[in-house]
């Protein structure tokens, strides 16, 4: 255990579905971020938030919503996904020093997404 | 922009034997950070060892340790005495000195047989 939990496990939707991923985050830390896992290609992180502020935003689309309401919390809100958007969505949290990555990243397990 | 390269898809190894993961990146900072992480089947991202550029001894944690050759951009992973609980993915990342942004590699998938 990494200290950041992620729900759920497991996640089918259709197209025209809302649903929101959950990630919690035991360590104290004071930034979360959302990454994107597709198969045989790099971590694509998709959101940043530092001190509950969104610092990053890599041109996500917009059906995607992040949420950060306090530090140790953060959702991912889905609306109208695709199927390419089919894919491991991590969760990671640090405890970020002035937007230094010198601090560890501590990963959740992630949700599997597939969107039908 | 900085990229991260890992040229092996995949890797196998023995138990109790060596094996070495390549990992090269490319930058113009002078001041960053390099990981590896292991991603087992359980999908939990979990930190093997982590390495300071400005610093030219080679990290190491247990049966890892890194080869890092700051001029050439390399960082290799090397682990000593596999054990079948080495098998995952294996990912190099690389953490720019003022940001909290991570780069990943397309990760060595690392079979460990008995």
């Amino acid at each position: 255990e990494t200290g950041v939990t992620q729900t759920p496990r497991h996640l089918v939707m259709g197209m025209t579905n809302k649903k929101s991923l959950k990630c919690e985050q035991h360590l104290g830390h004071n930034a979360m971020y959302w990454y994107k896992q597709s198969a045989k290609k790099p971590l694509e992180l998709m959101f940043v938030y530092s001190l509950e502020e969104r610092v990053e935003n890599n041109s996500v689309p917009s059906r995607f919503s992040p949420e950060c309401p306090n530090s140790s919390h953060l959702f991912l809100h889905l609306h109208t996904l695709q199927p390419e958007d089919s894919a491991l969505y991590l969760c990671a949290s640090s405890q970020t020093l002035r937007g230094e990555s010198k601090n560890i990243q501590y990963f959740g397990a992630g949700t599997r997404l597939s969107v039908l | 922009a900085q990229t991260v390269t890992q040229s092996q898809p995949e890797m196998s190894v023995q138990e109790a034997e060596t094996v070495t993961l390549s990992c090269t990146y490319d930058t113009s900072e002078s001041d960053y950070y390099l990981f590896w992480y292991k991603q087992p089947p359980s999908r939990q991202m979990i930190l093997v060892i982590r390495q300071e550029a400005y610093k030219q001894q080679n990290a190491t944690e247990n049966r890892f340790s890194v080869n890092f050759q700051k001029a050439a951009k390399s960082f290799s992973l090397k682990i000593s005495d596999s054990q079948l609980g080495d098998a995952a993915m294996y990912f190099c990342a690389y953490g720019g000195g003022y940001t909290d942004k991570l780069i990943f590699g397309t990760g060595t998938r690392l079979q460990v047989f008995p």
